[in-house]
């Protein structure tokens, strides 16, 4: 009965591979975003979806690919990866707006090789 | 711009009180938030404020002064387990998104 699940959560790979992240949250909220935390644990918003609906993208390297199946799911897809990349991403929820409570997942460690 | 500023690291004592700051500066102001995040674990939603004042939830108060910019987590009876990160972040009205601090490591000692 985990509120906002996200898998995997550790993800290593080489340099240029695509990988995805997969997220999912059970709270009934509207609202969906991604957030990169890096080693120096600055926590950045990426995107931002409400009720499938892209409304934040900051400013983030086109290589990186939000998508919400429905406003329960959203997923982030990286092509061509690159040494940058590494950082832990949670995935993260609020009930309507966002400027709500964000609850977050338990985060996706991505190692770039 | 936007940008939030709270020290990088505390140090406190086992049962002692700690505060930390947060001042702040963003185009449009909704709220002041805090966070927890223990090592490898995820960010959790401390407490709120909207307006001037403190809130208490428990050891934890938060206080705000939107005059001021600026707003704090008070910490009270200190236990190890409080040792971790501590974000402040703000509600940013304009830009319709929250935007966090960098965060303070909180060491307790016993």
């Amino acid at each position: 009965d985990t509120a906002v699940s996200q898998t995997p959560k550790y993800l290593v790979t080489q340099m240029g591979n695509d990988k995805s992240i997969k997220c999912e949250q059970n709270l009934g909220h509207d609202t969906m975003y991604w957030y990169k935390q890096d080693s120096k644990k600055f926590l950045k918003i990426m995107f931002s979806y409400n009720n499938k609906e892209l409304i934040i993208n900051e400013t983030v390297p086109n290589r990186f690919s939000p998508k919400s199946p429905d406003k329960a799911h959203l997923n982030l897809h990286i092509n061509s990866l690159e040494l940058g990349d590494s950082a832990v991403y949670f995935c993260a929820s609020s009930r309507s707006t966002s400027t709500d409570t964000q609850y977050f997942g338990p985060g996706t460690r991505l190692t770039v090789l | 711009g936007q940008s939030l500023e709270q020290p990088s690291e505390v140090t406190a004592v086992e049962g002692a009180i700690v505060q930390i700051n947060c001042t702040y500066q963003t185009s449009g102001f909704y709220g002041l938030s805090w966070y927890q995040q223990h090592d490898g674990g995820a960010p959790t939603f401390l407490s709120y404020n909207g307006l001037d004042g403190l809130e208490e939830t428990g050891r934890f108060s938060s206080f705000l002064s939107r005059s001021d910019s600026y707003g704090y987590l008070l910490l009270q009876e200190l236990q190890m387990k409080d040792s971790a990160s501590y974000f402040c972040a703000v509600t940013d009205s304009s830009a319709s998104k929250i935007i966090f601090g960098s965060g303070t490591r909180l060491s307790i000692r016993p």
